[in-house]
C-alpha cells in the first residue's frame, strides 16, 4: 500500500512553545489529508480535514487558532500546536487519500507529543 | 453528521474461535465502510473494506457483512490466533478522497491463548 510518513515520532516541549509535525504522502498524491487525536484507549477523534491548496475545515470544538493547518503541497501537510499546554498532551495521527487510492485512507505512524 | 456506533467495546475469546464486531451507522449516504486494526502504539492499518453495492467480502480468516437497509455491518475473524490481539475500528464515509471517515469507539480484541 502507500506510505505516509510523520515526523517527529515523538516530542517533548515546554507549556508555552509551539510546535510543528509534518505528514508526507511519499509514494502518491494526496489531495486530502485528515488530522486526528487519539487519547489512551479511545478512538481517533477528527480534528480537520486538509484540503491541498485550501483552507483546513476544522471539526466542531477544535480551535483552529490553537492547531494550526497547512496543505501547502499535494504530499505534504503541517499541524502546529500553537502555545502548547499540558492538556495537549496526545497522539496525534495524520492519514492521507487521492490519487490512485481513491477511498482508501493511510495513516502515518502518528506523534506522541508530550507538553510538560 | 455520520455517528457510528460500535460493540462490543472489549471482547475476550479462546484461540481458536471466532470474534464478531458490529456498528451501526446513521447517514444512509455513506457508502464505504472500512476496518482496520490498531496495535498498541503503533498506526491503524485497514483490513478490510466493503462499498455498499456489495454485501459481503472475505478475505482469509477476515470477513465483512453490510446490511444497508438496517445501516449495520459487522467483521468475523474466523480461528483467531494470538496475533489478533488488537484494537479494530469500523468506519464509514462517502466516496471520494475528500470525504472525512468517521470511525467507531474501537473493540479491544484480546485471544487467549
Amino acid at each position: 500500500g502507500a506510505v505516509v510518513s510523520q515526523h517527529p515520532s515523538r516530542v517533548i516541549c515546554k507549556s508555552g512553545t509551539s510546535v510543528k509535525i509534518e505528514c508526507r504522502s511519499l509514494d502518491f498524491q494526496a489531495t486530502t489529508m485528515f488530522w486526528y487525536r487519539q487519547f489512551p484507549k479511545q478512538s481517533l477523534m477528527l480534528m480537520a480535514t486538509s484540503n491541498e491548496g485550501s483552507k483546513a475545515t476544522y471539526e466542531q470544538g477544535v480551535e483552529k487558532d490553537k492547531f494550526l493547518i497547512n496543505h501547502a503541497s499535494l504530499t505534504l501537510s503541517t499541524l502546529t500546536v500553537t502555545s502548547a499546554h499540558p492538556e495537549d498532551s496526545s497522539f496525534y495521527i495524520c492519514s492521507a487519500r487521492g490519487g490512485a487510492v481513491y477511498n482508501e485512507q493511510f495513516f502515518g505512524p502518528g506523534t506522541r507529543l508530550t507538553v510538560l | 453528521g455520520e455517528n457510528v456506533e460500535q460493540h462490543p467495546s472489549t471482547l475476550s475469546v479462546q484461540e481458536g474461535d471466532s470474534a464478531v464486531i458490529k456498528c451501526t451507522y446513521s447517514d444512509s449516504a455513506s457508502n464505504y465502510f472500512p476496518w482496520y486494526k490498531q496495535e498498541l502504539g503503533k498506526r491503524p492499518q485497514l483490513i478490510i473494506d466493503i462499498r455498499s453495492n456489495v454485501g459481503e467480502k472475505k478475505d482469509q480468516r477476515i470477513a465483512v457483512t453490510l446490511n444497508k437497509t438496517a445501516k449495520h455491518f459487522s467483521l468475523h475473524i474466523t480461528e483467531t490466533q494470538p496475533e489478533d490481539s488488537a484494537v479494530y475500528f469500523c468506519a464509514a464515509s462517502q466516496s471520494g478522497g475528500y470525504q472525512k471517515v468517521t470511525f467507531g469507539i474501537g473493540t479491544k480484541l484480546q485471544v487467549i491463548p
